[in-house]
């Protein structure tokens, strides 16, 4: 399996400003997950970082209001911009296993509230 | 696109029974992955049981097993005798398989809510 932190676990932001969330991976992994769970909802696939290039972004999310960093093969950071109510949500971080890459693993995930 | 439908928002059982959990999905892949994960109040989403789709062999972990139909798209998870901490959010899970990489993402169902009655 891996371990994941994410940070911060909670937090409660002011509307029109930007919060960034780290995650950090005790093992070298390819690619890392960014996922967005609403309230009472499923997760949702925010975007896909690979190491050295640029992140790749579902239908819906867009570089400019979650910009993703992927400096290295065990970090990276997603950061919610200019936020509204709206984007209250669980974010969560995920990788493929090192060792077994058919499962996937979850940080404990970063539960922001925007007032 | 592939597509997990969880039909069940809310299920319910005795503790110590036995309950079945739904789950169906669509792909036109043949080689792909599912999962169940647990998500309990504290949010952290654990991995309950995996199931390669080339195995015909239901996967089973301890009270926990599937019911994997390949040929109808379906993949259950039984929960036996339930216990007070199997109360959670359940996800059903796809993903599709690149060789042995870690390459693609999870794509969920919506969730069941399993309370577990003592």
């Amino acid at each position: 399996s891996a371990v994941i932190s994410q940070k911060p676990s909670r937090d409660i932001c002011q509307r029109g400003t930007s919060l960034t969330i780290q995650c950090q991976v005790d093992s070298q992994v390819t690619m890392m997950f960014w996922y967005r769970q609403q309230p009472g909802q499923s997760l949702t696939l925010i975007a896909t970082a690979n190491q050295g290039s640029e992140a790749t972004y579902e239908s819906g999310f867009v570089i400019d209001k979650f910009p993703i960093s992927r400096p290295n093969l065990t970090f990276s950071t997603l950061t919610v911009s200019n936020m509204s109510p709206e984007d209250s949500s669980i974010y969560l971080c995920s990788v493929a296993g090192r060792l077994s890459g058919n499962t996937i693993y979850f940080g404990e995930g970063s539960w922001l509230t925007v007032v | 696109a592939q597509t997990v439908t969880q039909s069940q928002p809310e299920m319910s059982v005795q503790e110590a029974e036995t309950v079945t959990l739904s789950c169906t999905y669509d792909t036109s892949e043949s080689d792909y992955y599912l999962f169940w994960y647990k998500q309990p109040p504290s949010r952290q989403m654990i991995l309950v049981i995996r199931q390669e789709a080339y195995k015909q062999q239901n996967a089973t972990e301890n009270r926990f097993s599937v019911n994997f139909q390949k040929a109808a798209k379906s993949f259950s998870l039984k929960i036996s005798d339930s216990q007070l901490g199997d109360a959670a959010m359940y996800f059903c899970a796809y993903r599709r398989r690149v060789g042995n990489s870690g390459n693609t993402p999870l794509v969920f169902g919506k969730g069941t809510r399993l309370s577990v009655i003592a």
